[in-house]
């Protein structure tokens, strides 16, 4: 019953530095998104996927790249990480019509870049 | 392009008190979705409430409602009995219907539960 599992929970980034948050999904949902957090303010949407092979920007895409060559896995690169990465970033996943809709997410990971 | 607004960063309410959140929301569509999540600190986000915009009846979850006013674009959840437990931000969220399936979120508001 693991749902939507993001890895690592915590990491520390050297400005200039690359890394690759990990999301996987293992409830079959076609729909899946990666979202930001900045202290005390909503979601913002990096990227977001409508299935394997599809993937779409959201409302803060610069500085990040995704893929999605798989149902169950929607990985979310940072490239030459900036403090203003600094975030709490959520992978979410959802179903098609008709089924209720709502993004399941992941505990979050929690991202420093100094 | 679809908008969510929450207008009230932070709320009280006195324990067993009724507290109302207010979320609006700006769209040019017929068919959507609206959600509130529940975020306590932990940081888990935890949905409390949907509704479809195609049912005129208000969505209940135990002592979480909805008022949906779709003409006005207005959605606000209704707490009763407060809790301590219910001390979280509240996140308003809307999905489209249509092809594009983003969830775009509101800024949140902080409930705090006054024992």
């Amino acid at each position: 019953n693991a749902g939507v599992t993001q890895t690592p929970k915590f990491r520390i980034l050297k400005i200039g530095q690359s890394m690759t948050l990990q999301c996987t999904q293992d409830m079959n949902h076609n729909y899946m998104y990666w979202y930001r957090q900045d202290p005390g303010m909503g979601l913002k949407l990096i990227y977001y996927s409508v299935g394997a092979g599809i993937t779409d920007k959201g409302e803060v895409p610069n500085g990040y790249n995704v893929s999605r060559s798989t149902t169950e896995d929607f990985p979310l690169r940072l490239e030459l990480a900036a403090p203003s990465q600094t975030s709490v970033y959520f992978c979410a996943s959802s179903s098609g019509q008709p089924s209720p809709l709502e993004a399941f997410f992941g505990q979050g990971t929690r991202l420093t870049v100094v | 392009a679809q908008t969510v607004t929450q207008s009230q960063p932070e709320m009280s309410v006195q324990e067993a008190e009724t507290v109302t959140l207010s979320c609006t929301y700006d769209t040019s569509e017929s068919d959507y979705y609206l959600f509130w999540y529940k975020q306590p600190p932990s940081r888990q986000m935890i949905l409390v409430i949907r509704q479809e915009a195609y049912k005129q009846q208000n969505a209940t979850e135990n002592r979480f409602s909805v008022n949906f006013q779709k003409a006005a674009k207005s959605f606000s959840l209704k707490i009763s009995d407060s809790q301590l437990g219910d001390a979280a931000m509240y996140f308003c969220a809307y999905r489209s219907a249509g092809r594009d399936d983003k969830i775009i979120f509101g800024k949140g508001t902080r409930l705090h539960i006054l024992p």
